[in-house]
């Protein structure tokens, strides 16, 4: 069985400060990981995906994650947040069979 | 590229009522997916399809929910007689074939009253 843990139902930052959105994962075997944005009234964004090859992923819109196996974490980070991020993150492990297990959300508040 | 489709976009019916939705998904994707997305939780799926036929509908409440996909491209997602927790919004993705990234629909917001 596979499980994703989002540690932080809400996370606030000022604009231009950094982001840290942390996610832990459960899984049998090597994983496909994934974090998803969601705005108000809008589908779901893949923002990046890692899959095994480099342990660094840059996303879109500046984001990057980092897969750490020893600590079973793929946390989300952004140096410098901007109004426009201000949604839902949802971090996201994948089976060999594509199926998709999501974590709970986080919802992001920028201030000005 | 066109993404994938959903209507309606908002459904408000009374308990005990039936609903359908309608998903088109991005063409040439063999795979289809449904997701329930209460609030506050993230999205869970409901059923996948490949093509025309049903891979896993494990979580799919079969009393009272149904879908097809004729001719493996149009899904249809049924739910007869909706009951007040079923208040929700049902996204709709697809992914081509061999499955990778899944490309969602901006879903149908549903209110049991």
């Amino acid at each position: 069985a596979q499980s994703v843990t989002q540690l932080d139902s809400h996370v606030s930052v000022s604009e231009g400060t950094p982001v840290l959105l942390r996610c832990n994962y459960s899984s049998s075997y090597s994983p496909s990981l994934f974090w998803y944005v969601q705005h108000p009234n809008k589908g779901l964004q893949l923002l990046l995906k890692y899959t095994s090859a480099a342990t660094l992923v840059k996303g879109i819109n500046g984001f990057e994650a980092e897969f750490k196996k020893s600590e079973t974490s793929f946390h989300l980070t952004k140096p410098s947040a901007h109004m426009s991020d201000a949604a839902e993150y949802f971090c996201v492990v994948s089976d060999a069979y594509y199926k998709l297990s999501f974590g709970a959300g986080t919802t992001v508040t920028v201030r000005a | 590229e066109a993404g994938v489709a959903q209507s309606p976009r908002y459904k408000i019916i009374e308990k005990r009522q039936s609903v359908a939705f309608w998903c088109n998904p991005i063409s040439g994707h063999a795979t289809l997916y449904w997701y329930q997305q209460i609030l506050g939780q993230g999205p869970k799926l409901l059923i996948q399809f490949q093509n025309n036929g049903v891979v896993d509908d494990s979580q799919l409440p079969k009393d009272r929910f149904s879908a097809e996909r004729l001719k493996g491209v149009d899904s249809t997602l049924k739910i007869q007689p909706a009951k007040l927790e079923d208040s929700a919004v049902y996204l709709c993705a697809s992914s081509p074939q061999p499955p990778n990234e899944q490309f969602f629909g901006p879903g149908t917001r549903l209110t049991v009253l």
